[in-house]
């Protein structure tokens, strides 16, 4: 099976943009989740989408949202972009819906925010 | 915020001898994760411990659970150059919540 796919993979925003992030899961996993990972903050879990529906969410301002497709791939959106959005967004996707599932990852997109 | 934090948050071995890596967690546990990442890439699943297993083997990879502690480790014997990585440890605090990660150890392993 291919493995989790993550467009694009590198990405040059301005301060005030927007920018869209998308994932393809592995065929069959019907959970994608969405993390945020910078050298300071680690690894922060932003969100996971299964069967379409948001099922946890982490503690980001509004300004980031996602969401899925009934294909199971998702999308994230950042909204009025900040300089400290600049990072590496990794998606994972899983069998089943939850943290506790074994997580497939994404290679991730670097946003860069000027 | 983080629920796992690791320990050290770097370390650094020789070719051949054991790396060992320790995570502490606040809450309990549906089971507990190690995943490994490569310079700035994705993450790799290592191994998945339960909260009722005390400990898991694979190849090379020991891992430890104590839920008394709320503390895991994890041990990779007879390091290689390629086991060059960051390693993180998560949680999930119970079924269908979200995987938590700690900020990692990263390991050198000089040759």
């Amino acid at each position: 099976k291919a493995g989790v796919t993550q467009t694009p993979r590198y990405l040059i925003k301005t301060r005030g943009q927007q920018v869209t992030l998308s994932c393809s899961p592995i065929s069959g996993h019907r959970s994608v989740s969405w993390y945020q990972q910078t050298p300071g903050q680690g690894l922060q879990f932003l969100f996971e989408y299964f069967s379409e529906t948001q099922r946890n969410k982490g503690n980001f301002p509004g300004r980031f949202s996602g969401r899925q497709f009934s294909n199971s791939r998702s999308e994230m959106n950042v909204s009025t972009l900040e300089l400290g959005d600049s990072a590496l967004y990794l998606c994972a996707s899983s069998e089943g819906q939850g943290g506790h599932n074994e997580q497939f990852f994404g290679p991730g997109t670097r946003l860069t925010v000027l | 915020s983080q629920q796992g934090e690791e320990d050290p948050q770097a370390l650094s071995i020789q070719e051949g001898e054991n790396a060992t890596m320790n995570c502490s967690y606040k809450t309990s546990i549906n089971n507990l994760q190690w995943y490994r990442q490569n310079s700035g890439r994705g993450l790799v699943h290592l191994i998945l411990i339960r909260s009722n297993e005390r400990e898991k083997h694979s190849g090379r990879l020991r891992v430890t659970l104590d839920t008394s502690k709320k503390s895991s480790s994890l041990l990779i014997t007879a390091s290689r150059a390629a086991d060059t990585a960051s390693y993180f440890c998560a949680t999930a605090y119970q079924a269908g919540t979200a995987l938590i990660f700690g900020k990692g150890t990263t390991l050198s392993v000089s040759s």
